[in-house]
């Protein structure tokens, strides 16, 4: 079945790298995303991954993929107080032209000055 | 540009009423997708949208729960006989497309759904 698993907390202090967890389970799985949650904002988009990589870099973000343990990770940079957040990793299970998602429950950042 | 806009931004109803939510997409997005998200939860997808189509209505829970998108453009998510169950932010994201980049979802700012 379809399951996106991930740790619910993490706190990290100003300036430390942040590495947020991701689990999931549909190996047919062609995207795999990683979206941040304000509170009272909208779900933004921070970076995807295609199933054939194993590594995507973005500015302060890193994306590694471990598709044999089916396991992905974001992490973040000089990590900064804007960066408090819910993280969530989402999934898109290969189903033709739907490209439908498969959510985790979000992982609390909490970053400490 | 305008992003994806959802009306109302709060809809508070009383048991057993109906209501109707409004997703307006971004101008030219093919690819409508409605998906709700329960407090402390992750979203779970509830339908898909391709053109005026739904071409994939397995996540909505039960009979109650309809959409359309009869011109291809903006949606409206139908519940009727509301439950207290039912209470939770109603998210509404739209993308270019289905391949590629272009099926990266743009999501609105949600319809927060309380059911008395």
């Amino acid at each position: 079945g379809e399951d996106v698993e991930q740790s619910l907390f993490l706190s990290v202090r100003e300036g430390d790298s942040s590495v947020i967890n991701c689990t999931y389970t549909d190996s047919s799985s062609t995207y795999l995303y990683w979206y941040k949650q304000e509170p009272g904002a909208g779900l933004q988009l921070l970076t995807y991954i295609f199933s054939n990589m194993d590594m995507k870099q973005d500015q302060r973000l890193t994306v590694l993929l471990n598709k044999k343990d089916k396991h992905l990770s974001l992490r973040i940079a000089d990590t900064q107080t804007g960066d408090s957040a819910i993280y969530f990793c989402a999934e898109s299970p290969n189903a033709g032209n739907n490209r439908k998602l498969i959510w985790g429950l979000g992982t609390s950042l909490a970053v400490n000055p | 540009g305008a992003g994806v806009s959802q009306t109302p931004s709060n809809k508070v109803t009383e048991k057993g009423k109906y209501v109707e939510l409004r997703c307006d997409p971004i101008s030219g997005h093919t690819a409508l997708y409605w998906y709700r998200q329960s407090l402390g939860q992750g979203p779970e997808f509830l339908i898909y949208f391709q053109g005026t189509g739904a071409a994939d209505d397995s996540g909505l829970p039960n009979d109650r729960f309809f959409a359309v998108r009869p011109e291809g453009s903006v949606s409206t998510l139908k519940i009727q006989r509301t439950e207290r169950g039912d209470s939770a932010v109603y998210l509404c994201a739209s993308s270019l497309g289905t391949s590629g980049r272009a099926g990266e979802q743009f999501f609105g700012p949600g319809t927060r759904l309380t059911v008395l």
